[in-house]
C-alpha cells in the first residue's frame, strides 16, 4: 500500500543553523501539508500547498519557514534559521483530491527536529 | 473559527470492555469532515475513522465506532472489545477547507 514516507527521521541541529526537512507524498496525491507537533501537545497546522504553491498557511508558518515541490516526487519545509520553539515532530500529509470520497490525508511518519 | 476540544486527557479502559472517548467541535460550516487519529508511541499518525456531517449514519470501522450528534456539534469514538495495542493518544479531527484542526487529544490505556 502506498505511504508517505519522510526523511530524516530525527535530526539535530544548533539553533540558528538551516534544516530542510524532505516528505516523499503518495504518487497520485495533489494536495500537500505540514505539520508540528511540539511535545505533549496537539497537532497543529503549519501549510498546505496546491498546484506548485501555498492554498493556506497559519500564524506558525512565517517567514523563517518556507515550502517547495523541487521535482515531481519530494515536498520539503525549510526553516532557515532554527530557534529552540522550532523544536518539534513535522509530519507531512498528502491528499488525493479536494473532496468527496477521497478528502482524507494521510500521514507520514514525523521528523523529529531538535534544536540545541 | 473552528475549534475542536477534547476534555479527556487520559482514558483508562480494561482489555475486552468498552471505552468513548469524548470530542466536540464549534463551527458555522453545515457541511464538512470530522476523523478520529490514532497515534501510539511512535508517533505516527494513523486513521482510525472518518465522518462525514451530511451522513446521518454512524461511521464504523470494525471495533470502532462513533456517535456523531451534529446538533450538539458532538463526535464520540467508541472502542469495543478494547485490546492492548489499542493504548495510544487518540486526537479528534475537524477539516476545515484545507487543514485539519485537531483537539488537544487523549491518552488511552488499556490494561490486561
Amino acid at each position: 500500500e502506498p505511504e508517505v514516507t519522510q526523511t530524516p527521521s530525527h535530526q539535530v541541529t544548533q539553533m540558528g543553523q538551516e534544516v530542510i526537512l524532505r516528505c516523499v507524498p503518495i504518487s497520485n496525491h495533489l494536495y500537500f501539508y505540514w505539520y508540528r507537533q511540539i511535545l505533549g501537545q496537539k497537532v497543529e497546522f503549519l501549510v498546505s500547498f496546491y498546484n506548485n504553491e501555498i492554498s493556506e498557511k497559519s500564524e506558525i508558518f512565517d517567514d523563517q519557514f518556507s515550502v517547495e515541490r523541487p521535482d515531481g516526487s519530494n515536498f520539503t519545509l525549510k526553516i532557515r534559521s532554527t530557534k529552540l520553539e522550532d523544536s518539534a515532530m513535522y509530519f507531512c500529509a498528502s491528499r488525493r483530491t479536494s473532496g468527496g470520497r477521497y478528502n482524507e490525508q494521510f500521514f507520514g511518519p514525523g521528523t523529529r527536529l531538535t534544536v540545541l | 473559527a473552528q475549534t475542536v476540544t477534547q476534555s479527556q486527557p487520559e482514558m483508562s479502559v480494561q482489555e475486552a470492555e468498552t471505552v468513548t472517548l469524548s470530542c466536540t467541535y464549534d463551527t458555522s460550516e453545515s457541511d464538512y469532515y470530522l476523523f478520529w487519529y490514532k497515534q501510539p508511541p511512535s508517533r505516527q499518525m494513523i486513521l482510525v475513522i472518518r465522518q462525514e456531517a451530511y451522513k446521518q449514519q454512524n461511521a464504523t470501522e470494525n471495533r470502532f465506532s462513533v456517535n456523531f450528534q451534529k446538533a450538539a456539534k458532538s463526535f464520540s469514538l467508541k472502542i469495543s472489545d478494547s485490546q492492548l495495542g489499542d493504548a495510544a493518544m487518540y486526537f479528534c479531527a475537524y477539516r476545515s477547507a484545507n487543514k485539519l484542526i485537531f483537539g488537544q487529544g487523549t491518552e488511552l490505556s488499556v490494561k490486561p
